[in-house]
């Protein structure tokens, strides 16, 4: 089974509107950490955001949110007020156990990302 | 700018040629992983190393091998390429800063095609 699933391959959003990208993750893990992405075309990864899966509040980044629904497995990255620039390819990621304490175990798992065009 | 740097930033090679990818991490960061981007398999993990030793091994095979140096640095072998070995290629490192984000960071990647 995949462990990350972003079931959107490509998004289409009018410039200043809100967006929410999907993102679902299999773990059996109670720890673990999940993180989003961005790709632009030039190629680079920029990190995002980042909510643990202990954390009782949805991570916040500037215009980044995350919506975290633990018991729905979900983790879906909210961008208010889009701008040009956030067109892109974003990914979402899971780090399976606790950092530290876990070594050996602290890849990531990415899914297949969303490309997200942003139209003026 | 991440802070974790990698050259080249292009490299075209032929197949059966070997290839040595550099990585700096971010200052103070003792871990550095190493992924593959490729239009098939998406990104994968190769492989983790924490301060020179190597911790983790994801999906690389066995003509690919990599090191860090004790100024921590690392480096990543591609023997023997092959079209398929055609990627971009990541760093990322990661550092323990006291939180348990623990987040990775990558560099810009090196892209590397084989004729």
């Amino acid at each position: 089974a995949q462990k990350i699933t972003q079931t959107q391959p490509g998004m289409f959003v009018q410039e200043k509107e809100a967006v929410t990208l999907d993102c679902t993750y299999d773990t059996s893990d109670q720890s673990y950490g999940l993180f989003w992405y961005k790709q632009p075309s030039s190629g680079e990864m920029i990190f995002l955001i980042y909510q643990g899966s202990y954390d009782e509040q949805n991570a916040t980044e500037g215009r980044y949110s995350l919506n975290f629904q633990k018991a729905r497995k979900s983790a879906n990255l909210v961008i208010s007020a889009s701008q040009l620039g956030d067109s892109a390819m974003y990914f979402c990621a899971m780090r399976e156990g606790l950092p530290i304490s876990n070594f050996g175990n602290e890849k990531l798992t990415f899914g297949t990302g969303t490309r997200l065009t942003i139209i003026p | 700018d991440s802070g974790v740097t990698q050259t080249p930033k292009h490299l075209i090679t032929a197949t059966g040629q070997r290839v040595t990818l550099r990585c700096s991490p971010r200052s103070g960061d003792l871990s550095v992983y190493w992924y593959q981007q490729s239009l098939d398999q998406g990104l994968q993990f190769l492989i983790q190393y924490y301060n020179g030793e190597e911790r983790a091994k994801g999906n690389i095979l066995e003509r690919f091998s990599a090191q860090q140096f004790p100024d921590l640095h690392s480096e990543l072998n591609l023997s023997s390429l092959e079209l398929g070995d055609s990627a971009l290629y990541f760093c990322a490192s990661s550092g323990f800063s006291g939180g348990f984000t623990d987040t990775q960071y990558f560099g810009p990647g090196t892209r590397l095609t084989v004729l």
